[in-house]
């Protein structure tokens, strides 16, 4: 079964629009973090935002917010704002188990963003 | 701001050759990985390393593959026998000591070797 589901293959969205992309995980654990990633064209895996699963409140920086939904188990990114630069994969990630442990991470599909004018 | 680097940024090799990828991670993190992103499909966990040793490892981290720390900044991934599958992005991740509060579990990826395999 697939522990990360990115069910957007890809998204159009305007400049200074707010985009939400969707993320949602399978896991028992009683203890897990969850990240997003956007990977530009260039090839690199650059880290926005976590959220562990005891944070009361939703993650934030800067332009991304997390909506952390622990019983739906989601954990949707929102770009608000978006701008060109933008544009790239997004990439939702997991990491199961206490913070201590050896912390693999399980990446999903993830979900094409293209900004545009 | 500190960063992982990774080198060199694409290797070309002969399929049964082998190659060592490069990494240097931050310098202050203990924990230590890598993944593949073979192109167009998503990141896969190689390999976990911590205090010297493999922590974890997955399927794809067979007997054809090894990691070493040689000092205290390099870290590398060796395929002994590349085959035209090894084909991918290779990525160095590193993650800091655990530490109170924050998110310290937060792995930062270094910019990838992509490696082809003709």
């Amino acid at each position: 079964a697939q522990k990360i589901t990115q069910t957007q293959p890809g998204m159009f969205v305007q400049e200074k629009e707010a985009v939400t992309l969707d993320c949602t995980y399978d896991t028992s654990d009683p203890s897990y973090g969850l990240f997003w990633y956007k990977q530009p064209s260039s090839g690199e895996m650059i880290f926005l935002i976590y959220q562990g699963s005891y944070d009361q409140q939703n993650a934030t920086e800067g332009r991304y917010s997390l909506n952390f939904q622990k019983a739906r188990k989601s954990a949707n990114l929102v770009i608000s704002a978006s701008q060109l630069g933008d544009s790239a994969m997004y990439f939702c990630a997991m990491r199961e188990g206490a913070t201590d442990s050896w912390g693999k991470l399980q990446f999903g599909a993830g979900t094409q963003v293209v900004v545009t004018p | 701001e500190p960063e992982v680097t990774q080198t060199p940024s694409h290797q070309v090799t002969q399929m049964g050759q082998e190659v060592i990828l490069r990494c240097v991670p931050i310098s202050n993190h203990l924990y230590f990985y890598w993944y593949r992103q073979i192109l167009g499909q998503k990141v896969e966990f190689l390999v976990s390393f911590y205090n010297n040793e493999i922590s974890e490892k997955s399927e794809i981290f067979d007997d054809q593959f090894s990691v070493e720390r040689p000092d205290g900044s390099n870290f590398t991934l060796k395929i002994r026998s590349t085959k035209l599958e090894d084909s991918a992005m290779y990525f160095c991740a590193s993650r800091a000591r655990m530490e109170a509060g924050g998110p310290s579990d937060t792995q930062y990826f270094g910019p990838g070797t992509r490696l082809t395999v003709l």
